[in-house]
């Protein structure tokens, strides 16, 4: 019962261009979403987050958008590049729970 | 501030062996978790904690303990180990309810042999 759902376990953009990197949630319970990062030997970092009253945040080059008919969110990076390889995770929670569910990972490579 | 820390960073066991995850946050953080990670699978919560005294289980916590003497340590212990607990650990804390910060350890990486 993977409530989090990243279906693409990997994705190889060329740098310059835009990263899109989809995560679907089953729980309607679910309104807080983060996206976090992780490199080789490291722990997960934050990178950004949105509220189930958005619909779009955005911070410089990344930008999360949610449709929450669909129960589907994404995140965008522009212009992508080569720091920006790594694995995302996205993942989702309520306010009462105060816990992270997360989605499976998804590894981003970006050729130069 | 060294944030939160995990030790060992790396171990091999032996199937029946036990042995203790140290992790350590010095942000005066309440809330702290660990949760495993598997090959192509996402961060499973193990256990968690809200603070000194309280823990709860998580989506797995089948073969761990865990306690919560003080706010900065939360230690979990694996009793029997097995093949199946293979996997990276990351413990993580955070401020009450602030869900952007959640702050990570660099992980342990167990094997059970």
């Amino acid at each position: 019962d993977q409530q989090v759902k990243q279906n693409s376990p990997s994705l190889s953009v060329q740098e310059g261009r835009i990263s899109i990197l989809n995560c679907d949630y089953t729980n309607s319970m679910f309104d807080y979403f983060l996206w976090y990062k992780k490199y080789p030997a490291e722990g997960p970092t934050f990178l950004i987050s949105i509220s189930s009253i958005k619909d779009k945040n955005e911070d410089g080059r990344f930008t999360v958008f949610l449709n929450k008919s669909a129960k589907h969110l994404s995140l965008h990076i522009v212009p992508s590049q080569p720091g920006d390889s790594a694995v995302y995770f996205c993942a989702a929670s309520d306010w009462r729970a105060q816990k992270l569910v997360f989605g499976q990972g998804t590894r981003l490579t970006i050729n130069p | 501030n060294a944030g939160v820390t995990q030790t060992p960073k790396f171990r091999i066991l032996k199937i029946g062996q036990s042995m203790t995850l140290q992790c350590t946050q010095d942000m005066n953080h309440n809330y702290m978790y660990w949760y495993r990670q598997d090959p192509g699978m996402g961060l499973k919560l193990i256990y968690y904690s809200v603070g000194a005294g309280i823990t709860d289980k998580g989506e797995v916590p089948n073969g761990y303990n865990v306690s919560r003497s003080t706010t900065e340590d939360f230690p979990l212990r694996l009793e029997l180990a097995a093949p199946s607990q293979t996997s990276v650990y990351f413990c993580a804390s955070s401020y009450d309810r602030e869900l952007d910060g959640y702050t990570f350890g660099s992980g342990t990486r167990l094997t059970v042999v």
